[in-house]
């Protein structure tokens, strides 16, 4: 069955630092991965997606994505974290061999501490 | 573009009752899902439609349902409520299948009482 885990329920970083939100994934198939960000009281937006190509994807804000095929994750980092990155992030698979359901992880809080 | 949009807001129903949320996909949008968020769940998917067919479902109980109308707007209704069900309910419009991205609504809140 296909799955997403975020292993870090919060991340906190200091403000400049890097930062590296974690997520692994089990699929049957081929992967299409995606991080998305939720900012308190507002919607989910996307930020980035890996479907086929370059490993490393770059997305909205500064923000990207390594993928990793053989340990299967797809790590969110950004050189220097601003405070207002702080948000709650959810990385998501949607497997094109199986049931092309999406797949969310639990959610990983970022706190950026000025 | 407007974004997605989602009504109610916010509800609060009776258990035993009966609810109907609508959601309207940004224009050009066919596809659309649906979700459930809760703090201890994380997004459990629910269904998704494409061009008035129910592409996938989650693992939810069949009072759990919803249907795409010919404009693309979606409902999804839940009957015979459970204290359970309440959560933030999300909607999310993609172009199209497959790769695209989605864009959520901003949720409609549902507490059962």
């Amino acid at each position: 069955a296909q799955s997403v885990a975020q292993p870090e329920d919060q991340v906190n970083v200091a403000e400049g630092n890097p930062l590296t939100v974690k997520c692994t994934y089990s699929v049957s198939g081929n992967p299409y991965l995606f991080w998305y960000v939720q900012y308190p009281n507002r919607g989910l937006q996307f930020l980035l997606k890996y479907i086929t190509g370059d490993n490393l994807v770059k997305g909205s804000y500064g923000f990207e994505a390594e993928f990793n095929k053989s340990q299967t994750s797809f790590h969110l980092k950004k050189p220097s974290a601003l405070v207002s990155d702080s948000a709650l992030y959810f990385c998501a698979v949607r497997d094109y061999s199986g049931t092309y359901k999406y797949i969310f992880g639990t959610g990983t809080r970022l706190k950026v501490l000025a | 573009k407007a974004g997605v949009t989602q009504t109610p807001r916010y509800l609060i129903k009776t258990r035993g009752q009966q609810v109907t949320l609508s959601c309207s996909p940004i224009s050009g949008h066919r596809s659309v899902s649906w979700y459930q968020q809760t703090p201890g769940q994380g997004l459990q998917f629910l269904f998704e439609y494409f061009s008035e067919t129910q592409r996938n479902k989650g693992n939810f109980p069949g009072r759990f349902s919803g249907r795409q109308f010919s404009n693309s707007r979606s409902e999804m209704n839940v009957s015979t409520l459970e204290l359970g069900d309440s959560a933030l309910y999300l909607c999310a419009s993609s172009f199209g299948e497959g790769v695209d991205e989605q864009y959520f609504g901003p949720g409609t809140r549902l507490t059962v009482t």
